[in-house]
This record gives C-alpha cells, structure tokens and sequence, in this order.
C-alpha cells in the first residue's frame, strides 16, 4: 500500500520555465511532509520541508504548497535551472516522527 | 549545515561475505540515525531504525540477523550485511537527523552494494 505516490515518473522543462512536482498521499494523520533532491548515486539532500498547519512555504527558488483536503503536495521550482536535474522525491512522516515515508520519485529534467 | 558522513560508497564483494557500512554524524549528535535501502527506480525503503546504546527496530519483512545494526556511538551507526547474497545488492543509505522535532534527516551520500 503506497502512501505517498508520485504519479509522474519524470518531467522535462524548459531553462527559465516553472517546475511543478507533484505528490499525493493517503494517510491523513502525516503532519509533516518534505522534498528531497537526488543525483545519480548520491544520498538525497533535504530541500524544502512544510507542516500541516501550513498551506505553503517559500525558500528561494522553491515553493511547496499543501492541500490538505486534497491529500495533496506540490513543489514549484521557478526559474528552473539546468543544474536542477535530478530525481525529486516527496516524503512524510506522522507528528513530525523519524520515519519518513517516500515516494517513488519523479525525475526532472531541464532543457537548457 | 548538518553533514552525514556514510563509507564505503561502493563495495564488491562474494556470496557468503559480509560487508560493513558506516555511517557518521560530522558536526551533530543523533541518538537515532536510519537505514534506508533502494532499489532501482523504486523509493527509499526504510529498513531499520538505529538506536544509540539501545537495540535497533527493524521494519517489517527486513531480517535482523541478516542486517546487523549497531549504534556504538552518537555520531556512528554500522550496518553488517551478513552472508551477502546476489539479491542483497542494492543501494543502502543512512540518514540522522539532529535531536529537535521536525528537523530534516539529513542522509549519507549511500553505498553501492554489488555481491557477485
């Protein structure tokens, strides 16, 4: 039983365009929901994160915005740079826990 | 920022073997750090929960015999993969997260495990 899904196994984009990643997830009692960047054989870095009681964080380039009615999150990039390729991965854990639940990724890819 | 240090990155090795991962905390202290395990284009897996001076808790389906987790210290958890096999070859990550509610993990750079 996936509880956190990534429909969109990758996305391409254009240099200067907006990214939009998106994330669904199941289990309405996470609380705390992150993204995290991967290259090829690397450990993922943490990007971005945001709590239930928040419908949108904003660091720099990246946004993340929670529905939660809609069990729903989604991670804007803007301008979208070349250097932004990688996997993105969405994440969640319950009562802001240490067992993060991922999803199974989404790869970007952006066009210079 | 917080910085996790995990060796080897790559590692070969013989059915029957067993292979030890380290994983460090550089600039914080984490009673628990995690091991994640990922397969080919599939999610991060969390295979166990490494606890400092304390016995580990492993997820459910993954074999605690065959996965050795030891946590000696606040800055070091190991992960022993005992009797590799072929099907164990994947690639296996630790994260730690300092000790504060809702601060990110923060997660090694991953190792390679390839048994021939």
């Amino acid at each position: 039983d996936q509880q956190v899904k990534q429909n969109s196994p990758s996305l391409s984009v254009q240099e200067g365009r907006i990214s939009i990643l998106n994330c669904d997830y199941t289990n309405s009692m996470f609380d705390y929901f992150l993204w995290y960047k991967k290259y090829p054989a690397e450990g993922p870095t943490f990007l971005i994160s945001i709590s239930s009681i928040k419908d949108k964080n904003e660091d720099g380039r990246f946004t993340v915005f929670l529905n939660k009615s809609a069990k729903h999150l989604s991670l804007h990039i803007v301008p979208s740079q070349p250097g932004d390729s990688a996997v993105y991965f969405c994440a969640a854990s319950v009562n802001g826990g240490n067992k993060l639940v991922f999803g199974a990724g989404t790869i970007l890819r952006v066009k210079s | 920022g917080a910085v996790v240090s995990q060796h080897p990155s790559r590692v070969i090795c013989k059915s029957g073997t067993s292979v030890k991962i380290e994983c460090r905390s550089l600039d914080f202290q984490a009673t628990t750090m995690f091991w994640y395990r990922q397969f080919p284009k599939q999610s991060l897996m969390l295979m166990a929960t490494s606890n400092e001076g304390s016995k580990a808790t492993y997820e459910q389906g993954v074999e605690k015999d065959k996965f050795l987790i030891n946590h000696a210290s606040l800055t070091l958890s190991t992960l022993t993969v005992t009797s590799a096999h072929p099907e164990d070859s994947s690639f296996y990550i630790c994260s730690a997260r300092e000790d504060a509610r809702n601060s990110p993990l923060h997660f090694g750079n991953g190792t390679r495990l390839t048994v021939t």
